[in-house]
């Protein structure tokens, strides 16, 4: 159990298209999602917190209007890269905590997005 | 902000042998946590370690939350070339996971 999936797994657009990667928790429910972006040989960074029906909270320097985030149901999450740019390209990685649980985190496979 | 500091930050080493890595902080943290990261894949959860001094083993792998709860190490022993790839330390406070930097660990056969 305690699968995450993302979709899609890499996506090229043009510069100024929106994105959208979505994040679900297929066998169990998430109230709380977490997206983070990875550049090549670095870290995780969490851009953002996504509560279940309620408003992401996102870490000081990410632009919400930017990185639109949208927890409609207790197991998808999805990302909006709103006009992409190729700085936007990166490595997006979604991590979601099972409700009730003992606090670990599971995370997706990761969606690579290239802007042109 | 929080910080970890992980280290190595890569390693080189020979099928067989056994690996150390460790990670320290300067804040606590309340569960400390061990991924793995293959290239183009999201982070796999190794091991996840709830209580100051817990010493936690997942087959070859041995983690340990420090006392003083702001360090934690992760050994692997006798390692495989399916070993390679990256590990990262995360330590938890309240809803916040922080990573380390990760330790790029290369087996030669």
């Amino acid at each position: 159990g305690a699968v995450v999936s993302q979709h899609p797994s890499w996506v090229i657009c043009k510069s100024g298209t929106s994105v959208k990667i979505e994040c679900r928790s297929l066998d169990f429910q998430a109230t709380t999602m977490f997206w983070y972006r990875q550049f090549p040989k670095q870290s995780l960074m969490l851009m953002a917190t996504s509560n279940e029906g309620s408003k992401a909270t996102y870490e000081q320097g990410v632009e919400k209007d930017k990185f639109l985030i949208n927890h409609a149901s207790l197991t998808l999450s999805t990302l909006t890269v709103t006009s992409a740019h190729p700085e936007d390209s990166s490595f997006y990685i979604c991590s979601a905590r099972k409700a009730g649980g003992a606090g670990e985190l599971f995370f997706g496979e990761g969606s690579r997005l290239t802007v042109l | 902000g929080q910080q970890l500091n992980q280290s190595p930050q890569s390693m080189f080493i020979q099928e067989g042998e056994d690996v150390s890595m460790n990670c320290t902080s300067s804040s606590i943290f309340n569960t400390w946590l061990w991924y793995k990261q293959d290239p183009g894949e999201g982070p796999v959860l190794l091991i996840a370690l709830y209580k100051a001094g817990e010493l936690t083993s997942n087959g070859r792998l041995t983690a340990q939350f420090g006392i003083t709860r702001k360090d934690s190490f992760l050994n692997i022993s006798a390692s495989i070339p399916s070993d390679v790839g990256i590990y990262f330390c995360a330590g938890r406070s309240g809803s916040r996971l922080t990573f380390g930097e990760g330790t790029q660990l290369t087996v030669n056969p």
